[in-house]
């Protein structure tokens, strides 16, 4: 089976932009989860959906916002970009929630 | 709010040696799932071992087992025969079973160096 994708792999922006990054999970999988990691803060939960529904968010603005399609692909969004912003952005599937998790690769997302 | 510690931000151990990576965590639930994932330098993050709070037996995993000390909410990593593709950073992860706000919190990593 083919691993978590997510789409772009690298993104530069500009602050204020809004920016769209995409996660197609393990064929089957329908838990997809996000996560920021950045040097300084570690990894950070933002949401997690199943069945195309938000199952949790963490403490993140609303300017963050995500959601899922009903083939189990992923998306999210992060308007009005801001320096802090740039982070790596992980997701995650899972085949059913509280399974293992199998990440993707990430975006590098740089906001200048 | 629960919480997980990784006292370690960097480790290093001879190659073929033995090391143990340290987490501790903080819940008042009793039902919960303990993970290690690995993430090796510009790869991909996998999940390395699980553990299931209800199951008074620890994981293994090949090379990787873990001791488990719930009373203590202890969950340290242990690796045995150390290989130079161990390098890596290893996070711990916390996640409950129950239906309410059950998402995963990460520690701040161990940096595991693998010397030859």
């Amino acid at each position: 089976k083919a691993g978590v994708t997510q789409t772009p792999r690298y993104l530069i922006k500009t602050r204020g932009q809004q920016v769209t990054l995409s996660c197609s999970p393990i064929s089957g999988h329908r838990s997809v989860s996000w996560y920021q990691q950045t040097p300084g803060q570690g990894l950070q939960f933002l949401f997690e959906y199943f069945s195309e529904t938000q199952r949790n968010k963490g403490n993140f603005p609303g300017r963050f916002s995500g959601r899922q399609f009903s083939n189990s692909r992923s998306e999210m969004n992060v308007s009005t970009l801001e320096l802090g912003d740039s982070a790596l952005y992980l997701c995650a599937s899972s085949l059913e929630l509280y399974y293992e998790q199998y990440f993707g690769p990430g975006t590098r997302l740089t906001v200048t | 709010a629960q919480t997980v510690t990784q006292s370690q931000p960097e480790m290093s151990v001879q190659e073929a040696e033995t090391v143990t990576l340290s987490c501790t965590y903080d819940t008042s639930e009793s039902d919960y799932y303990l993970f290690w994932y690995k993430q090796p330098p510009s790869r991909q993050m996998i999940l390395v071992i699980r553990q299931e709070a209800y199951k008074q037996q620890n994981a293994t995993e090949n090379r990787f087992s873990v001791n488990f000390q719930k009373a203590a909410k202890s969950f340290s990593l242990k690796i045995s025969d150390s290989q130079l593709g161990d390098a890596a950073m290893y996070f711990c992860a916390y996640r409950t079973s129950m239906n309410r706000d059950d998402k995963i919190i990460f520690g701040k990593g161990t940096r595991l160096h693998i010397l030859p």
